[in-house]
């Protein structure tokens, strides 16, 4: 059965701290991907990776960053936390080729307080 | 301009009231369609892919179905626990990404 675990469920943080979400998935997948979810905006792409040490940025990247350092691992990063990057993070993975659905993580409810 | 849209945004339905979900897109080159579910603060979880025009998948109360502009998401004879947040992805685009709805939100009453 697929797996993607995301280290926390809930998080609170301080505005200005430097904030890491990570992400792992046991699937042995190429593509892994960071979103945000907010009420009546839906799914919003931060950034995704095709590959180890790959990296592209998504839609609303600003404010973000990523690493992968291992196929397994993709890890999401606020530099300078800000109040607007409270939201539900969701992370998913899927294998490359033709095409393929994505598999989520449960999510990390970050308040940025 | 590639998007997907769901309708309707919210339905409440009695238990045991059939209906449908509605989820059209104007993404180009289809390569896949996705029907998640997504249960209160929990990550949306993966139900069907649908890959291409005519084709139908099933599971328990729910059955997806496909053409080339829009999928249904039939629920038959619904309970109260499949009461949640139904999403539609489609992915194609010149890019092949993917493109998510914004859900539809289901309530069933006792």
């Amino acid at each position: 059965d697929v797996k993607v675990t995301q280290s926390s469920r809930y998080l609170v943080k301080r505005t200005g701290e430097k904030v890491f979400l990570e992400c792992v998935q046991d699937m042995d997948h190429e593509n892994m991907f960071w979103y945000r979810q907010d009420p009546g905006l839906g799914l919003r792409l931060i950034y995704f990776s095709y590959d180890v040490k790959m990296k592209e940025k998504g839609d609303i990247p600003e404010g973000y960053s990523v690493s992968r350092e291992k196929k397994e691992r993709f890890s999401l990063i606020l530099e300078s936390a800000s109040t607007n990057q409270t939201s539900m993070y969701l992370c998913a993975s899927s294998l490359s080729g033709a095409s393929g659905p994505q598999h989520f993580g449960d999510g990390t409810r970050l308040s940025i307080l | 301009e590639d998007q997907v849209t769901q309708s309707p945004e919210a339905l409440r339905l009695q238990e045991g009231e059939s209906s449908s979900l509605n989820c059209s897109y104007t993404v180009s080159g289809l390569r896949g369609l996705f029907w998640y579910r997504q249960d209160p603060g929990k990550g949306p979880e993966f139900l069907f892919t649908l890959y291409s025009a005519g084709e139908e998948k099933e599971k328990e109360r729910l059955k997806a179905t496909l053409t080339k502009k829009e999928s249904f998401l039939h629920i038959t004879a619904p309970k109260p626990e499949d009461s949640a947040t139904y999403l539609c992805a489609v992915q194609g685009g010149t890019g092949n990404q993917f493109y998510f709805g914004t859900g539809t939100s289901l309530t069933v009453i006792p």
